[in-house]
């Protein structure tokens, strides 16, 4: 069974407030890395896809980097707003094969 | 939003009771995945398919059986349903089975059984 882990459990911020989590994840046989929205009462929802090592992505305010080496990667939220609140999941992908293993997920929430 | 949907979306049962959900996805994607979630666990994989009347075992797979006829359908049945089954049940898609696809989620069943 892989391991894949999500630090903070949650996280508490106040608005405008810039924050980060971390997804660690096994540093062998290493083929994707997923993050994920989930907002409650709906269904999570892909926010980036990393493959290679030192890949960054960004989307708006929300930017992730990848270290495959070390098996870490983390999620950024600069000027965090209240409709940042969610859980945010991690999932590790190995082999070629789509099947993720998922960390148990940070859970911000975001007041004014 | 991708188009899927999942029925039903709360169910209460009967331990012993066989039970069966259904995804039907509308974007002709290849490939489909049942998970459930828990409280303390990640979304964890039962079964997926890789095409019509192809499936295969997930992390999780004892006590469920799935079953894809048509590309657009994957149901999952839980044949004789124990109170260990109670989860959130999500449906998953994606175009390629490649772990770098993106997946889209359904809206989650909400299943109890007593």
């Amino acid at each position: 069974i892989l391991n894949v882990e999500q630090s903070p459990q949650s996280l508490h911020v106040q608005e405008g407030d810039s924050t980060n989590f971390t997804c660690s994840f096994p540093s062998s046989n290493f083929y994707a890395l997923h993050w994920y929205r989930w907002e409650t009462a709906k269904s999570p929802e892909a926010l980036f896809v990393m493959t290679l090592n030192g890949d960054e992505k960004k989307k708006g305010r929300i930017s992730a980097t990848l270290n495959t080496k070390e098996g870490y990667s983390y999620l950024y939220i600069k000027g965090s707003q209240p409709e940042d609140s969610a859980t945010y999941l991690c999932a590790f992908g190995t082999g070629t094969a789509s099947k993720l293993t998922f960390g148990t997920g940070t859970r911000l929430q975001v007041t004014l | 939003d991708a188009g899927i949907t999942q029925s039903p979306r709360h169910k209460v049962t009967e331990t012993g009771t066989p039970v069966t959900l259904r995804c039907h996805q509308t974007e002709n994607h290849r490939y489909m995945y049942w998970y459930r979630q828990d409280p303390g666990h990640g979304l964890r994989l039962i079964h997926y398919s890789y095409g019509v009347k192809d499936t295969d075992k997930g992390e999780v797979s004892d006590g469920y059986s799935v079953s894809r006829s048509k590309t657009e359908d994957f149901l999952l049945t839980l044949e004789s349903a124990t109170s260990s089954q109670t989860s959130v049940y999500f449906c998953a898609i994606s175009e390629s089975l490649l772990a770098g696809a993106e997946q889209y989620f359904g809206p989650g069943t909400r299943l109890t059984v007593t």
